[in-house]
């Protein structure tokens, strides 16, 4: 979906380095989601934002850190990626105005590989 | 614990039949359910959202069925073809508010041969 975009599509880095992953939309939303998939695991929620001042962790934050820094844009860091945060992450967002509060809107994603 | 089970195998349909996905959920009382079709690298795109007092929801050649004293859905495609081929998620909200996230399901591959 092309209101909900991610950069870098793809990132190779080293263990131990710090790197962030950005995640901008234009589709208005308050909530902002990230997710990550790995192979037979399915998507798992790590960071959830219901705005600027309001940030949550989901399933799996242990490692990760997010920013808010404005109500389209929405970071993902890791600290000092290891290998087993080789991953597919999506950004997500969702609308809480709206009939539809609960449907999630996904970015292309941004397939990270951590040697 | 909470768990959200798919066919893990994946599944292969004849052009122009219906294919029909399974989503079976334990220790969740969602108040809706959601299926999402994603394609090879890309994002998941959502399809169709049902509630719990719905037992049926259809939109074009999909529909989803709801079965909450069973604990499952059902998600069909009529008269399926090769561009149906993709992964189909089902997604819950742990909380049953869904502004918190949702939980997925590892995802059905299905395959439609022509």
């Amino acid at each position: 979906d092309a209101d909900v975009t991610q950069t870098p599509r793809n990132r190779i880095t080293k263990t131990g380095k710090r790197i962030m992953l950005e995640c901008s939309q234009t589709k208005g939303h308050d909530r902002m989601y990230w997710y990550r998939q790995d192979p037979g695991l399915g998507l798992r929620l790590i960071y959830y934002s219901f705005d600027v001042k309001d940030i949550n962790k989901g399933e799996i934050s242990d490692g990760y850190s997010v920013s808010r820094q404005a109500q389209a844009k929405f970071s993902l860091s890791l600290e000092s990626a290891i290998p087993n945060q080789t991953a597919l992450y999506f950004c997500a967002t969702s609308d809480p105005q709206g009939g539809t509060q609960e449907t999630q809107y996904f970015g292309p994603g941004t397939r990270l590989l951590v040697l | 614990s909470q768990k959200i089970e798919q066919n893990s195998e994946a599944l292969n349909i004849q052009e122009g039949k219906t294919a029909t996905l399974t989503c079976n959920y334990t220790n969740y009382s969602p108040a809706y359910l959601q299926w999402y079709r994603q394609d090879p690298g890309r994002g998941p795109v959502f399809l169709l959202l049902i509630r719990e007092n719905e037992k049926e929801k259809r939109k074009e050649r999909l529909k989803v069925t709801f079965d909450t004293t069973l604990k499952q859905s059902l998600f069909h495609i009529t008269a399926s073809q090769p561009a149906d081929s993709a992964t189909y998620l089902c997604a819950l909200s742990p909380s049953g508010g869904g502004a918190d996230g949702l939980t997925f399901g590892k995802g059905t591959h299905l395959i439609i041969q022509p």
